[in-house]
């Protein structure tokens, strides 16, 4: 089934910027695409940002598109998410997740494998 | 952007109920469409991916239909441990947005 644990969250001022890391374990990595989800307080769920299992594409919530980079590193089983210019809105738990669909296949077919999150507070 | 709408936003029922939740996308996902359940300080559980298809462990007690633009989760006899926030997701196109989540409390 595989699991994913989140790194990197914590306090940054507006403007500055926080790298998110998800190391993966218990699944071929490098064979499934990878999200980046996140929960303001007491807030809905929001997509942020995901990565095709090669790497290839990355696609962005409106939100963040311009400010966030997702990127991931097959050899290390990681993916990351690079956050400049933060913004207090940006505060949220951020989890990472595991594509459901494939191995090997472009697009999206749910998240079903979630870390426990990392904290990010902007203020 | 596709738009997703839930409703209701919260529900109160009693164990052994029927519930039903319903999730409009502002345009066509085709089968698209996910389901996940969330408690209180937990990540996101997924149930159902492509509008019907159970999850590996998921109680059958829980069934997702609908196709196009109007979906539905449908939980009977509901049990306590079903007490939690439910969110429909497209994954259609990108932005892969969710509905604004409905919680399911205890009557």
């Amino acid at each position: 089934q595989g699991q994913l644990v989140e790194s990197g969250g914590g306090v940054a001022q507006p403007g500055r910027s926080l790298r998110l890391s998800c190391e993966a374990s218990g699944f071929m990595f490098n064979t499934y695409g990878m999200h980046w989800v996140r929960q303001a307080p007491g807030k809905g769920l929001e997509w942020v940002a995901v990565i095709w299992y090669d790497g290839s594409s990355q696609y962005y919530a409106d939100s963040v598109k311009g400010r966030f980079t997702i990127s991931r590193d097959n050899s290390k089983n990681t993916v990351y998410l690079q956050m400049n210019s933060l913004k207090v809105e940006d505060t949220a738990v951020y989890y990472c997740a595991k594509d459901g669909r494939g191995p090997y296949i472009y697009g999206s077919g749910g998240m079903d494998v979630w870390g426990q999150g990392t904290t990010v507070t902007v203020s | 952007d596709v738009q997703m709408t839930q409703s209701p936003s919260s529900l109160s029922a009693s164990v052994g109920d029927r519930v039903a939740i319903t999730c409009r996308a502002s345009q066509s996902v085709s089968s698209h469409l996910n389901w996940y359940q969330q408690k209180p300080g937990r990540a996101p559980k997924f149930l159902i991916s492509t509008a019907s298809t159970l999850q590996g462990g998921v109680p059958s007690r829980f069934s997702g239909s609908g196709s196009g633009s109007v979906f539905t989760l449908s939980i009977t006899n509901l049990q306590p441990e079903d007490f939690a926030t439910y969110y429909c997701q497209q994954s259609h196109i990108t932005p892969y947005t969710f509905g604004q989540g409905t919680k399911l409390e205890i009557k």
